[in-house]
């Protein structure tokens, strides 16, 4: 592979529900980070991390959680799912160094 | 945080000119960043300053004052694949982006 991958594509969850989001990358980028899209809101950031081992929340965390336990991998989790979460959700990576980040093709998560 | 804003979309004809506007309050700024995100796409990196003054590559180029908390991306020679939603973003000292609402650009024929 080459770049960032996410999985699943999409998923339609019921209220109350755990779900794990995957997202693993392969450019060894030291940055990872997950956002929403919502319409009219845009991106915003949920969690990130700037090297294995640590992680940080965003300006939307509550409802979510992250672990970097390697440096390729970034999984998202919701812990007890609630309709407000459904959105697009999208995992980014880039080298600190240059700060551009490069996006993976999208989870849309429906919860109902 | 961040505040950033920019018009929600924009029209223009094959061939011609379109500036899409982006203004940003920050309490701390290490570059600005412009994306380009296709209807059920991912983003995708255009361009990126952190000193004022243009940046051009090919069709696309992008302006930043600093002072202002002012930058435009220009996008010259319009053509219809360059329909898309335009992300403005902000990065902070801990490489955190902050992005705006979008500029959903439409180019007709």
């Amino acid at each position: 592979i080459a770049g960032i991958t996410q999985a699943p594509t999409s998923q339609i969850l019921a209220a109350g529900r755990r779900m794990t989001l995957r997202c693993t990358q392969d450019m060894r980028h030291n940055a990872m980070y997950w956002y929403r899209q919502d319409l009219g809101l845009g991106l915003r950031l949920i969690h990130y991390s700037n090297t294995a081992g640590t992680t940080g929340k965003g300006e939307v965390p509550d409802g979510y959680s992250v672990s970097r336990a390697n440096t390729d991998d970034f999984p998202l989790t919701l812990a007890s799912a609630v309709p407000s979460q459904t959105s697009v959700y999208f995992c980014a990576s880039s080298d600190s160094g240059t700060g551009e980040q490069y996006f993976g093709p999208g989870t849309r998560l429906t919860v109902t | 945080g961040q505040n950033i804003d920019q018009p929600t979309e924009m029209t223009a004809t094959e061939g011609a000119i379109v500036q899409i506007n982006c203004t940003y309050q920050t309490s701390g700024f290490n570059g600005l960043f412009w994306y380009q995100q296709h209807a059920g796409e991912a983003p995708t990196f255009l361009s990126y300053n952190v000193l004022d003054g243009l940046e051009e590559k090919g069709r696309f180029s992008s302006f930043l004052s600093r002072s202002k908390g002012y930058s435009y991306l220009l996008l010259k020679e319009l053509q219809m694949k360059d329909s898309a939603s335009y992300l403005c973003a902000v990065r902070d000292g801990d490489y955190k982006l902050s992005f705006g609402a979008g500029t959903t650009v439409t180019v007709r024929a």
